[in-house]
């Protein structure tokens, strides 16, 4: 299985600040990459997928970039409706696998 | 607009079963290969099966494997999971998605306990 290692766990930003979070896959997946949202009590929502795409109706703030085993997703200008947690997923084989998760907080 | 509608969740005991389904809508469902995808509480994100179009490929996670079924009815637009010999640590939220995962449900919740 491809182990999916996301980094940080948690993060402390304020509004306005430009955040960056990790994945490493533990082999190639090229850019089989999907980056989601999680607010509490809701399903996931995908924000970039193809490790670079931004989905229709996300806003530009959020970006992604990487191929191969490392990859970032950035959101430029945090807003408030932006805390949430974040995960990235493989699609490359089965079974897929996601990053453990980071937890995005208010400072 | 895809919409994807889980059901069948509930409390049930230990080494009971339950089946979910998931009812599909707004795609030509017998196009995509479909998957369940659980969450424990408070906990992140598991895939547990996926089938192919045409059920010719399926696969489970480990943790699954021998005691849960996917299938699937192209011609209901509808998408199963019979969980057998349930266990506590099956307790969790059920989503089915389309897929790459691009599209989810909104959960079924599946409590196991005495």
């Amino acid at each position: 299985d491809i182990q999916m290692t996301q980094s940080p766990s948690s993060l402390s930003a304020s509004v306005g600040d430009r955040v960056t979070i990790t994945c490493q896959a533990s082999q190639d997946i090229s850019t089989y990459l999907n980056w989601y949202q999680q607010k509490p009590g809701k399903a996931p929502k995908l924000l970039i997928y193809d490790a670079s795409n931004l989905e229709t109706g996300v806003p530009s703030r959020f970006s992604g970039s990487g191929s191969g085993t490392d990859f970032t997703f950035t959101i430029n200008s945090l807003q408030p409706e932006d805390f949430a947690t974040y995960y990235c997923q493989q699609y490359g084989n089965l079974p897929y696998t996601f990053g453990q998760g980071t937890k995005l907080e208010i400072k | 607009e895809v919409q994807l509608v889980e059901s069948g969740g509930g409390l049930v005991q230990p080494g009971r079963s339950l089946r979910l389904s998931c009812a599909a809508s707004g795609f030509t469902f017998d196009h995509y290969a479909m998957h369940w995808v659980r969450q424990a509480p408070g906990k992140g994100l598991e895939w547990v099966s996926g089938i192919s179009w045409n059920s010719g490929s399926i696969d489970y996670a480990d943790s699954v494997k021998g005691r849960f079924t996917i299938s699937r009815d192209n011609a209901k637009n509808s998408l199963y999971l019979q969980m057998s010999s349930l266990r506590a640590e099956d307790t969790a939220l059920y989503y089915c998605a389309k897929d790459t995962l691009r599209d989810w449900g909104q959960g079924t919740l599946v409590t196991v306990s005495s």
